[in-house]
């Protein structure tokens, strides 16, 4: 059972480079996410899509686009990446929107972007 | 705002001593909580999720509970093991979407 599968692990960015993280679910939720960790600061919500088709703002969205391009699928791009954007990325999924009721948010591994 | 604090930062104890930690949050108005472990350079995996009908959620040793009127959740950990050696995150909802994250406890678990 994968879960939430994010790609690639690692990645080392020039300033001014795009990349784009993938993440896939294979648990037939609803909803997904995407975080960022950085040490200090804990995990902060990029964007999130409350369903297919659906895609909104989070705390930190500058410097980022999100598609959710089917039930499975919710990637994020980097237009224009800088140093600033050196953290670790968790992509997450729920069945129904994680603030409510029973509703577990599960995690990806992660991808540790280093912007140089 | 919602703000979540997690105390102490760090903790080490012995293998076999029972584990407490502590999530505290400033509006007690949440659906529910959630624990979480992190291990290192790893993602995270969810634990427990209590909603805010619950006062307690077990899992095999891991025990969570769930005070809304004081803003508390504890996670107990019986009879520890260096396997338990990790960081322990809460969250709670700040609405239907997001999450806010306490700052975590990093457990050692001392063989």
């Amino acid at each position: 059972n994968a879960g939430v599968t994010q790609t690639p692990k690692f990645q080392v960015l020039k300033t001014g480079q795009s990349m784009t993280l993938q993440c896939a679910q294979d648990m037939n939720h609803n909803s997904m996410y995407w975080y960022r960790q950085d040490p200090g600061m804990g995990l902060r919500l990029i964007y999130y899509s409350a369903s297919e088709g659906t895609t909104d703002k989070g705390e930190v969205p500058n410097g980022y686009n999100v598609s959710r391009l089917n039930k499975r699928e919710f990637s994020l791009r980097l237009e224009s990446a800088a140093p600033s954007q050196t953290s670790v990325y968790f992509c997450a999924s729920s069945q129904y929107p994680a603030g409510q009721g029973n509703t577990e948010a599960f995690f990806g591994q992660g991808t540790r972007l280093t912007v140089v | 705002k919602q703000e979540v604090t997690q105390i102490p930062a760090a903790l080490s104890v012995p293998e076999g001593e029972n584990l407490v930690l502590n999530c505290s949050f400033t509006d007690s108005a949440i659906y529910n909580l959630q624990w979480f472990r992190q291990d290192p350079g790893k993602g995270l995996t969810s634990l427990l999720l209590i909603q805010s009908s619950q006062r307690e959620q077990t899992s095999g040793r891991l025990n969570a509970s769930l005070d809304k009127s004081s803003g508390r959740s504890t996670l107990y950990i019986a009879a520890s093991q260096p396997g338990d050696s990790a960081t322990y995150l809460c969250a709670v909802p700040i609405n239907d979407y997001k999450l806010s994250f306490g700052a975590g406890t990093t457990v050692t678990v001392r063989a």
